[in-house]
């Protein structure tokens, strides 16, 4: 067990360009959360995979926003056209369906749009 | 809407105890407790859940109000490891929510020597 892995860990983008971020759950996790947090706020929930499924996506995300999660493994998550307001952390958490949903989190993504 | 978290910041000296709160105006199915440093991830405290209450540290418990939806988190004889940002995160109840937690807006600790 090695965790959350989340990749890169540093972002530096101009307003305008894409982006996409990779996320490693641990292994045995069927869950897949992602979550966006900016300074001085709690975790905000974005989008939620079981398996392969993207089973729910939060109403405030935009349409730039889209998730995948080939094969029910590794997850990514690509903000296109990135604006300065996109600007802030982006977390991963994992959990084993049936073990109380525990969601373990990666360290993050920090995302800065100049 | 994201469950309200009391006090905003508290300031102990080691050895001291303290008290966060949690308030939600949903029904809730479990709450999540976590602390954060600065420039890491959430690590995972302690879950509670409908109809029952878990300890999760030796030094750290909480209790789970249900019919109040209101969650406390009781740190005791404090140590300057627990410095960091306690969040509670709230799962509604109800069944359709696949897990996704909500978070309060967090509670910065500091623990002075």
């Amino acid at each position: 067990d090695t965790g959350v892995s989340q990749n890169p860990r540093h972002k530096i983008t101009k307003r305008g360009q894409n982006v996409t971020f990779r996320c490693d759950p641990i292994s045995e996790h069927n869950r897949l959360y992602w979550y966006r947090q900016t300074l001085g706020q709690g975790p905000e929930f974005l989008t939620y995979f079981q398996n392969e499924a993207q089973l729910e996506k939060s109403r405030l995300l935009s349409d730039r926003f889209s998730a995948e999660r080939p094969k029910g493994s590794f997850s990514t998550l690509e903000i296109q056209r990135t604006e300065q307001g996109d600007s802030a952390m982006y977390l991963c958490a994992s959990s084993s369906q049936g073990a109380k949903n525990i969601q373990y989190f990666g360290a993050g993504t920090r995302l800065s749009v100049l | 809407q994201q469950p309200v978290q009391s006090p905003q910041a508290v300031i102990l000296r080691e050895g001291e105890d303290a008290v966060i709160n949690c308030s939600s105006s949903k029904a809730l199915y479990s709450v999540h407790w976590y602390r954060q440093k600065h420039g890491e991830a959430p690590v995972f405290l302690m879950i509670l859940l409908k109809g029952g209450e878990q300890k999760g540290h030796e030094k750290i418990s909480a209790s789970f109000n249900e019919k109040k939806q209101q969650s406390s988190l009781y740190l005791t004889a404090s140590q300057l490891s627990y410095s960091g940002t306690y969040f509670c995160g709230t799962e509604d109840a109800g069944g359709t929510s696949y897990g996704k937690l909500t978070f309060g807006q967090g509670t910065i600790l500091t623990v002075h020597p």
